[in-house]
């Protein structure tokens, strides 16, 4: 295991539905990321927080809300979604952030599917 | 252009064959760069790093070629275990601006 969990591991949502994803990290590593990743397409990367300060929103729509509440624990909050949000959401971590080279360690993310 | 590159393939080998991927980027400042492996239905777990000087860990071999922008990934004497989808993943200035490539996928078959 990578020590990096993620709950739920499947979820069906309505669109009117409000919903949260939790990411929690065992590695005592101080960035973490949430992912999107689609059928037939690259990951894409949503949301980067260092130090439980985000640092980085890759133009995510707002119905996707991030919470770090400590280095440990990374939410993404999900409201009014649509059907081609449906996708596997990975949340990540590594060491630090400003050190380029340092390894990123997945979950095994949650498959969500948008009714 | 797409920052990162790659053939989706299927690549279909016979055990025991030699398999080569290329990933080209499109950024010239770009200075990190990984191999990445992901099984179905499973996350991306890190495979190797790639260095200028190549890097070789048993039978995985990275190369980089910075002056024609691409990486490659050699893996000799193929395992039906090897049977993934192999991900090229670019990082250009901090360690957030990392992007993915769509992964070429390999069957190895008997």
């Amino acid at each position: 295991e990578t020590g990096v969990t993620q709950t739920p591991r499947h979820l069906v949502m309505g669109m009117t539905n409000k919903k949260s994803l939790k990411c929690e990290q065992h590695l005592g590593h101080n960035a973490m990321y949430w992912y999107k990743q689609s059928a037939k397409k690259p990951l894409e990367l949503m949301f980067v927080y260092s130090l439980e300060e985000r640092v980085e929103n890759n133009s995510v729509p707002s119905r996707f809300s991030p919470e770090c509440p400590n280095s440990s624990h990374l939410f993404l909050h999900l409201h009014t979604l649509q059907p081609e949000d449906s996708a596997l959401y990975l949340c990540a971590s590594s060491q630090d952030l400003g050190v380029f080279t340092d390894t990123q360690y997945f979950g095994p993310g949650t498959r969500l599917t948008v009714l | 252009r797409k920052e990162v590159e790659q053939d989706p393939g299927p690549f279909n080998v016979p055990e025991g064959a030699t398999v080569a991927f290329n990933c080209t980027y499109s950024n010239s400042a770009s200075q990190s760069f990984f191999w990445y492996r992901q099984d179905c239905r499973k996350e991306p777990k890190l495979l190797m790093s790639v260095y200028s000087s190549g890097n070789e860990d048993g039978r995985f071999t990275a190369q980089l070629n910075r002056a024609s922008q691409y990486i490659s990934l050699l893996i000799r004497d193929s395992k039906l275990s090897d049977s993934a989808t192999y991900l090229c993943v670019v990082i250009t200035g901090t360690a957030s601006k990392l992007t993915f490539g769509t992964g070429t996928r390999l069957q190895v078959t008997l």
